[in-house]
């Protein structure tokens, strides 16, 4: 089964923090992405990446950015958190022609 | 830009019931329409998915339908039960290509009342 691992499942943090979000899989998966879920409003994508140390820009990038260095773990940025950015963040990673399986998420509050 | 809309945001049956969501997208070009279930606490995860060469595809009591002309596919569930209560998430691909760029609707909450 693939397995993809969100570091955390809640994290508190102080605005204009600089906040790091882990998510690793274990299938060698060469596409991952960040999503942010907030009621009423789906899920959206932040970021993703198709190979190591590659990004694209998903649909809100305004106020994050991301890493990856090695091809099982994608990191989320925050630069410097704000209120608005409290949410649930999840993970997801798949392969060509997969379907793509999310983590479990972590719910970030920015006080 | 392209969106997905899914109707309904709520939707409450009783147990035995069929249960049914709708949604439809923009892009002429998404060729694959995956639908996801998330239970409380956890990730979304894949109940069923279907590609645009096909025009129904069924799993047990899950049933997804796709009319690529009208753009718009649904979910049917027979025979609810009340562990079918969960947020349901559709989702079409952007564009044609393999990366697997999802665009999703924002959720149904389905309850399943014993």
């Amino acid at each position: 089964d693939v397995k993809v691992t969100q570091s955390s499942r809640y994290l508190v943090k102080r605005t204009g923090e600089k906040v790091f979000l882990e998510c690793v899989q274990d299938m060698d998966h060469e596409n991952m992405f960040w999503y942010r879920q907030d009621p009423g409003l789906g899920l959206r994508l932040i970021y993703f990446s198709y190979d190591v140390k590659m990004k694209e820009k998903g649909d809100i990038p305004e106020g994050y950015s991301v890493s990856r260095e090695k091809k099982e773990r994608f990191s989320l940025i925050l630069e410097s958190a704000s209120t608005n950015q409290t949410s649930m963040y999840l993970c997801a990673s798949k392969d060509r022609y997969q379907p793509q399986h999310f983590g479990d998420g972590t719910r970030l509050s920015i006080l | 830009g392209e969106n997905v809309e899914q109707h309904p945001s709520t939707l409450s049956v009783q147990e035995g019931d069929s249960a049914v969501i709708k949604c439809t997208y923009s892009d002429s070009a998404s060729n694959y329409f995956p639908w996801y279930k998330q239970e409380l606490g956890k990730g979304p995860q894949l109940i069923i998915d279907i590609r645009s060469n096909v025009g129904e595809k069924k799993d047990q009591r899950i049933a997804v339908t796709l009319n690529k002309t009208a753009k718009h596919f649904s979910l049917h569930i027979t025979e609810t039960q009340p562990e079918d209560s969960a947020v349901y998430f559709c989702a079409a691909s952007r564009g044609g290509g393999s990366q697997g760029n999802l665009i999703f609707g924002k959720g149904t909450k389905l309850s399943v009342k014993p």
